[in-house]
């Protein structure tokens, strides 16, 4: 059975930081693997997929890399703003489609 | 390009009432899932549909069911409401032979009185 856990549960930090969210899971045998952004009370954005045969995937100031044989992912966020303020899943999806979450990861980008 | 929609946006129930909560997919998607969000917890896997069937299901009791139309849009019905099905309901849609990416809509939100 797949588990997944976010590390740290939240985090504070200045404007202008640099910052890695991590992601680890328990069964390596996943297909994909994506990183969501959820604002208080809406919907899941999708931020990056990366697919099991990929090291890593870039959008902006995004960065989300992906160790499958260790059950490990982060995603690095550079420059960080308050707009960033939001709660951060990850989910490992595996062959039949279906994602399993942790609990995420809540950022607070202070101005 | 129309994302995922879901409707209604809000909900209100009592205790054994019975509730339909609506789908429809990113244009050109097939397959729509549904995950029940409880506060402070991550999306829950409720079950999938693809060419109107069932293709898989999480760890939910039947009074969960769905249905998915010719139109790949989709409605999840849950009868006998309790109070622990208070949730943020989300429905996530993707292309079946494609990366699999999965896109959500805003969700709806049940609470159960």
């Amino acid at each position: 059975k797949q588990e997944v856990t976010q590390i740290p549960a939240a985090l504070s930090v200045p404007e202008g930081e640099n910052l890695v969210l991590n992601c680890s899971f328990t069964d390596s045998a996943i297909y994909n693997l994506q990183w969501f952004r959820q604002d208080p009370g809406k919907g899941l954005t999708s931020l990056l997929l990366i697919q099991s045969s990929q090291r890593e995937q870039t959008s902006g100031r995004l960065n989300a890399s992906l160790d499958k044989s260790s059950g490990r992912s982060t995603l690095y966020i550079a420059a960080s703003q308050p707009g960033d303020s939001a709660t951060y899943l990850c989910a490992p999806g595996g062959a039949t489609n279906k994602l399993i979450f942790g609990t995420g990861t809540l950022l607070a980008v202070q101005p | 390009d129309a994302g995922v929609t879901q409707s209604p946006t809000h909900l209100i129930k009592t205790r054994g009432q019975q509730v339909t909560l609506r789908c429809s997919p990113k244009s050109g998607h097939d397959t729509v899932s549904w995950y029940q969000q409880a506060l402070g917890q991550g999306p829950q896997f409720i079950f999938q549909y693809y060419e109107e069937e069932e293709r898989q299901r999480g760890n939910f009791p039947d009074r969960f069911s769905g249905h998915q139309f010719p139109n790949y849009s989709s409605e999840l019905n849950v009868n006998a409401l309790l109070l622990g099905d208070s949730a943020l309901y989300l429905c996530a849609s993707s292309l079946v032979g494609s990366n699999y990416e999965q896109f959500f809509g805003p969700g709806t939100r049940l609470t159960v009185l």
